[in-house]
């Protein structure tokens, strides 16, 4: 099947801690997004990728860190700075150049503060 | 700036009745607009997306219209189904995000549709 991957479901941070979220794709998509989702808004662009070894801040960065050493591996680490880390976390990917470009979503990792 | 608006923010409707969601958004220069939907606590699956040069587009019961003019895109939803209940999101894509594919969430409006 293909799709994209997010572990784990659920994750509980400890204050103090950084804590990795994974993400994972097998579409082939060269564009990969992470986003936060808060209570009663919209999702938030953190980190977005469009190639391998490289990747942009979005609008609420701070606080967050990612890699893409893979073309289908995304993971973002959300370190001690994060202040407020309880959310959602969706991850998403794209194709780059074609005229549709839809995003498609992974089921999500909800991050709780211990 | 550029903003999503989702009006109402919650409906509830008896099934079989027909209904319209609402997004509107600032600044006519948009590259997209897709219409999301996300059951509790899962991620988004993507309804429909509409290109800036589209009035409309139609998947099964589902039809979304675009008015860039007047900043506006709704959502119609044929005979409605218990199984339509979800979150429904809109997001915009606008021409000055270039090759990013950076998209501009609604805060969504939550449909439930009573048996």
């Amino acid at each position: 099947d293909g799709g994209i991957t997010q572990s784990p479901k659920y994750l509980f941070r400890k204050e103090g801690q950084n804590v990795t979220l994974s993400c994972e794709q097998n579409l082939n998509h060269d564009a990969m997004y992470w986003y936060r989702q808060d209570p009663g808004q919209g999702l938030r662009l953190i980190y977005y990728s469009q190639i391998v070894n490289d990747f942009q801040k979005g609008d609420i960065a701070e606080g967050y860190s990612v890699s893409r050493e893979k073309k289908e591996s995304f993971p973002l680490t959300v370190t001690s700075a994060q202040k407020n880390p309880t959310a959602f976390y969706l991850c998403a990917s794209s194709m780059l150049g074609t005229y549709q470009e839809t995003q498609y979503f992974g089921p999500g990792t909800r991050l709780l503060v211990l | 700036k550029q903003e999503v608006t989702q009006i109402p923010a919650a409906l509830s409707v008896p099934e079989g009745e027909n209904l319209v969601l609402n997004c509107s958004f600032t600044d006519s220069a948009i590259y997209n607009l897709q219409w999301f939907r996300q059951d509790p606590g899962k991620g988004l699956t993507s309804l429909l997306l509409i290109q800036s040069s589209q009035r409309e587009q139609t998947s099964g019961r589902l039809n979304a219209s675009l008015d860039k003019s007047s900043g506006r895109s709704t959502l119609y939803i044929a005979a409605s189904q218990p199984g339509d209940s979800a979150t429904y999101l809109c997001a915009v894509r606008w021409v000055y995000g270039g090759a990013t594919n950076k998209l501009i969430f609604g805060t969504g409006t939550l449909l439930a549709v009573q048996p």
